[in-house]
């Protein structure tokens, strides 16, 4: 079955510090590509996407994503991290398939930022 | 300023009242889905909608109705709510189905709802 794995529930990191959220997917092909923030109490905030073309994203807030064909991986990085980035992140994956016209959503990574 | 509106953000009722959460976009966006989140599981998409009188079911729809008269809106209704469905929900529109396309979603900023 089509899955998006997102392996870490929580991560906490200083603030300053660089960082890496996790993100892989299982489909035949390549989809299309999404990293979502939710701030406390906000809805979801497109951070940037993957389509095509360079595997490397970048986005908004300083944020970018690499795209690893290989590893069917789009991690989530910043070099770093401020106290405001304190949020829950998704990645989400779209697949055109029978049936299928809406992105899946990965279980979500609550980000923690100590001063 | 393009978004999407949701209403009520927070709601509380008893089982088995009907209740409907409003859904508006002001882009002129075909699709349009309902989203619920819950702790440890993601979002799941409730219902969808192609386009006006156009819907269909998601993964999670059993409780759930919906309709599109309208582009624009895209109401989520719980005829008669159980406390299962107690739950954050999103709704969200996209110029184009998003699994086909690069686009993405707009979200609303969400409805707590309580089903007590």
């Amino acid at each position: 079955a089509q899955s998006v794995t997102q392996p870490d529930i929580h991560i906490t990191v200083s603030e300053g510090a660089s960082l890496e959220l996790r993100c892989n997917y299982s489909y035949g092909a390549t989809p299309y590509l999404f990293w979502y923030v939710q701030s406390p109490g906000q809805g979801l905030q497109l951070l940037l996407k993957y389509f095509s073309g360079d595997t490397l994203v970048q986005g908004i807030k300083g944020f970018e994503a690499e795209f690893k064909r290989s590893q069917s991986s789009f991690n989530l990085r910043k070099p770093s991290v401020h106290w405001s980035d304190a949020a829950e992140y998704f990645c989400a994956v779209g697949h055109p398939s029978p049936g299928r016209r809406a992105l899946t959503f990965g279980s979500g990574t609550r980000l923690q930022v100590q001063p | 300023e393009a978004q999407v509106t949701q209403n009520p953000r927070y709601l509380i009722t008893v089982t088995g009242k009907k209740l409907t959460v409003t859904c508006s976009q002001n882009m002129n966006h075909e699709y349009m889905s309902w989203y619920r989140q819950d702790p440890g599981l993601g979002l799941r998409q409730i219902y969808y909608s192609m386009n006006v009188e156009v819907t269909d079911k998601g993964d999670v729809p059993e409780g759930y109705k919906v309709s599109r008269k309208e582009k624009r809106n895209f109401p989520l209704i719980l005829e008669s709510p159980s406390p299962n469905q107690t739950s954050l929900y999103f709704c969200a529109s996209s110029l184009r189905p998003p699994a086909y396309s690069n686009y993405g979603y707009t979200f609303g900023s969400g409805t707590r709802l309580t089903v007590v």
